[in-house]
């Protein structure tokens, strides 16, 4: 089984609506990053997290950890198609370099 | 815009041949990472490096597969001889702390 569960493994939406991906780990989690994959391309890193509670914002994008460093959630206000693509995340849960990743979150939006 | 290099960006080979691809991280970043992604098993971690000495590579098969970095600009991951299960889409990051940037990886074919 996936260290790291992501949720929903697909998502469908129409342009202009909110929607939620969600990275759950049965471990604690030393640092959380969100990346992003289009088809045939290298990842595009978004943001990282590293405190319990922390959410940070780019854009349209907005990420949190919770309290106890266990999952974290990306949300996209008002998606657009150019949000569409392969959301990935990453951490490492031994506090080294030794990343592992969620299978990912494959988004397309509907215009 | 710093980025890293892979090369080649496509190989298609037969069995048994060796197969050697080449990664230049972000200059003055001082840890490597090597990553294979397929469609059953995600992104997995095959090796790191960090100032050009081997951490880990717990993630790769030590009877087929090497990696190295000969200097502070260039990493290579070999495979020989290649299998048909090796075909994926290997990846090379690089970081100085987290996060990691990645290449835009080399697709392997072998036939």
């Amino acid at each position: 089984s996936q260290e790291l569960e992501q949720s929903p493994q697909s998502l469908i939406v129409q342009e202009g609506k909110n929607l939620t991906i969600n990275c759950t780990s049965s471990k604690t989690l030393y640092g959380l990053y969100w990346y992003k994959q289009k088809y045939g391309e290298g990842l595009i890193f978004l943001m990282m997290l590293q405190k319990g509670g922390e959410e940070k914002s780019h854009e349209k994008i907005t990420a949190k950890l919770d309290e106890k460093k266990q999952q974290s959630s990306l949300h996209i206000t008002a998606s657009q198609p150019s949000h569409a693509g392969i959301y990935l995340c990453g951490a490492s849960t031994s506090g080294t370099y030794k990343y592992i990743f969620g299978t990912g979150t494959r988004l397309k939006v509907l215009a | 815009d710093a980025r890293v290099t892979q090369t080649p960006r496509h190989k298609v080979t037969e069995m048994g041949q060796e197969v050697t691809m080449r990664c230049q991280p972000i200059l003055g970043h001082n840890t490597v990472f090597w990553y294979r992604q397929t469609m059953m098993q995600g992104l997995e971690l095959l090796a790191y490096f960090r100032n050009r000495a081997p951490l880990d590579d717990s993630g790769m098969p030590k009877d087929r597969f090497s990696a190295e970095m000969p200097d502070a600009t260039l990493a290579t991951l070999k495979i020989q001889p290649s299998e048909p299960r090796d075909s994926a889409v290997y990846f090379c990051a690089s970081g100085l702390g987290p996060p990691q940037i990645f290449g835009s990886g080399t697709q392997l074919s072998v036939l």
